[in-house]
């Protein structure tokens, strides 16, 4: 059974904190995104990685990083929290197809940040 | 770039038919479709990768028009256990998605 595992469910900040979201997957794909949800707006890319130590910026990078130094895992990092970040954090990953597409992606359950 | 869903809501009664669709200003290469229930992760449910060309999954199809730079998914005879939050992501390269930002679909007995 495939799988996308994120760190926490639910986590509370204080504005400032520095913050890790980790995200891990089991089956050996090359790609790697964090999306922030908010409702009406749906899934926003902040980054991707399609390689170990590689990551290209999404459409709301501001405020993050990320680190992938290993294959299965992908880190997002909030390096100075704040209120404005308080949000849903999906993790996905997917492999490559024929001709370089990448396939379908699996969603981690999802880490719902409050920062106060 | 951020893809535009028409609808944005549609009730429905079961059995009933529905078209969502989904526009780009952007060329498009593929186009990934998605379904979410409310409080899970979001489910795949096809891809389409070349124009015109339709992909079936059970009851629900969809196609992609490269030239409009449009999807569209058809839910025929809607069950219950079609209700959720539709997304369609699509990418102008390889690796990098834009979703929509949604349709909220509710199927009534």
């Amino acid at each position: 059974d495939v799988k996308v595992t994120q760190s926490s469910r639910y986590l509370v900040k204080r504005t400032g904190e520095k913050v890790f979201l980790e995200c891990v997957q089991d089956m050996d794909h090359e790609n790697m995104f964090w999306y922030r949800q908010d409702p009406g707006l749906g899934l926003r890319l902040i980054y991707f990685s399609y390689d170990v130590k590689m990551k290209e910026k999404g459409d709301i990078p501001e405020g993050y990083s990320v680190s992938r130094e290993k294959k299965e895992r992908f880190s997002l990092i909030l390096e100075s929290a704040s209120t404005n970040q308080t949000s849903m954090y999906l993790c996905a990953s997917s492999s490559l197809r024929d001709r370089g597409f990448s396939g379908e992606q699996f969603f981690g359950p999802g880490t719902r940040l409050t920062v106060l | 770039q951020q893809p535009v869903q028409s609808p944005q809501a549609v009730i429905l009664r079961e059995g009933e038919d529905a078209v969502i669709n989904c526009s780009s200003s952007k060329a498009l290469y593929s186009v990934h479709w998605y379904r979410q229930k409310h409080g899970e992760a979001p489910v795949f449910l096809m891809i389409l990768l070349k124009g015109g060309e339709q992909k079936g999954h059970e009851k629900i199809s969809a196609s992609f028009n490269e030239k409009k730079q449009q999807s569209s998914l058809y839910l025929t005879a809607s069950q219950l256990s079609y209700s959720g939050t539709y997304f369609c992501a699509l990418t102008n390269n390889f690796n990098k998605f834009y979703f929509g930002s949604g349709t909220k679909l509710n199927v009534k007995p």
